[in-house]
């Protein structure tokens, strides 16, 4: 069976400061893969998705970026972090086609 | 830029009333339209992906229908239970990428 790891679960760090989450799919192989940020008293936005490694889509400009190094994983990164990072980042793998995601524990991120 | 919308934005009802909810999507370059509900403390869960004009699916005493030509899809529940209480996502896909709507957040009180 397929299964997705996201960690950490929760992260506190300053303005200013880096960011690294990181995302791994286990039990399939070439899946598409998803960042989400959920902003307090938002839905999902989508940040970033790819179809393949060393291929990133992304949705939103910002000071956040995506990077696929392995087929099944996905990191999530920023050199400097600002205020308005503050959220809960889900990233999500599916099928190719009309199939649904698969969603991660999430990482509930506070900038200080 | 895309945008779905979902209403109402929350809801209350009693359990054992039956309720339904709204998502509006535009309806050019439409590939699918999904469902996913998400409980407190959990990520969210499929529950359906539609593809077809008149498309209805059904899961226990949740369904679903999807009108691709108005661009809208309503998710029904029969008989709610205090363990439907949770935000309920539809998100409209566009061949790669994903638009979802705010959600509606309900809450079924025993």
């Amino acid at each position: 069976s397929q299964t997705i790891h996201q960690w950490p679960a929760t992260l506190v760090q300053p303005v200013g400061s880096p960011l690294s989450l990181e995302c791994t799919v286990e039990g399939t192989s070439n899946p598409n893969l998803y960042w989400y940020r959920q902003a307090a008293g938002r839905g999902l936005q989508l940040l970033f998705y790819s179809v393949g490694i060393g291929q990133i889509s992304s949705e939103v400009p910002q000071n956040l970026s995506a990077s696929r190094p392995q087929d099944r994983q996905f990191i999530l990164s920023s050199k400097k972090l600002l205020l308005s990072d503050s959220g809960f980042y889900l990233c999500a793998w599916k099928r190719d086609g009309n199939q649904p995601q698969h969603f991660g524990d999430g990482t509930r991120l506070s900038i200080l | 830029i895309l945008n779905v919308e979902q209403s109402p934005q929350s809801l209350h009802v009693q359990e054992g009333d039956s309720t339904n909810f709204t998502c509006s999507f535009p309806s050019s370059n439409f590939y699918a339209l999904h469902w996913y509900r998400w409980e407190t403390a959990k990520s969210p869960e499929a529950l359906f992906v539609m593809t077809l004009n008149g498309d209805e699916k059904k899961k226990g005493r949740i369904s679903a229908t999807l009108n691709t030509k108005e661009g809208y899809s309503y998710l029904y529940i029969k008989g709610s239970q205090p363990e439907d209480s949770a935000t309920y996502l539809c998100a409209s896909y566009y061949g790669q990428n994903f638009v979802f709507g705010p959600g509606t957040r309900l809450s079924v009180l025993p």
